[in-house]
């Protein structure tokens, strides 16, 4: 079975340019995670949908930062205008829980560099 | 969002050997408990879940303190393939949001 597909899986853009990075969930999974991981930060949860709506964005960074789901297979999360210190690996993450202790599935994550 | 702390490491330790990491977190109302394992430029998977009673999966054992608000991971007889990060995670208490620590690095050499 596929996994969680992302796209790109490297991304050098230069600062002041638009960002869209791309996500599969697993099939049949009704939620969708977006994360992103420095070595300063760790992985942090940036937002997070359940059934296509976003539920808790409070983890966005600002307003340059945004996130759809348009249906159930895809999902988006776009900065613009980017910075240098957007540049990060951004994973996603789906899962299909009854219960918080389900686990997430997470992508190969696509790393963005912005010069 | 809550702290989830862990001791970064690395820790360097020969095959065969036992080794243990520990986590704390912050938000007395956390329900969920896990270690997730994050290989080189790859993606964190889960290892397993922590649950009160504590559990164990082969050389892997793990332990939740809700008192003190403390879990624990010990790998024994030690591989060469253990040789990863190990990132303590905490579900926030409402929701399904997960908060992840830094994570422990832990290299095992022949």
């Amino acid at each position: 079975d596929a996994g969680v597909i992302q796209s790109p899986r490297h991304e050098v853009t230069e600062m002041g340019q638009e960002v869209t990075l791309r996500c599969k969930p697993i099939s049949g999974h009704d939620y969708l995670f977006w994360y992103r991981q420095t070595m300063m930060r760790g992985l942090e949860l940036l937002i997070y949908f359940n059934n296509n709506v976003p539920i808790d964005d409070s983890g966005m960074p600002e307003d340059r930062f945004s996130a759809k789901m348009p249906n159930a297979s895809f999902s988006t999360l776009k900065i613009q205008p980017s910075e240098p210190r957007d540049s990060a690996v951004y994973f996603c993450a789906s899962s299909f829980p009854f219960r918080s202790t389900d686990t997430q599935y997470f992508g190969p994550g696509t790393r963005l560099t912005v010069l | 969002r809550k702290e989830v702390e862990q001791d970064p490491g690395p820790f360097n330790v020969p095959e065969g050997a036992t080794v243990a990491f520990n986590c704390t977190y912050s938000n007395s109302a956390s329900q969920s408990f896990f270690w997730y394992r994050q290989d080189c430029r790859k993606e964190p998977k889960l290892l397993m879940s922590v649950y009160s009673s504590g559990n164990e999966d082969g050389r892997f054992t793990a332990q939740l303190n809700r008192a003190s608000q403390y879990i624990s991971l010990l790998i024994r007889d030690s591989k060469l393939s253990d040789s990863a990060t190990y990132l303590c995670v905490v579900n926030e208490g409402s929701g399904y949001a997960l908060n992840f620590g830094k994570g422990t690095s832990l290299l095992v050499t022949p």
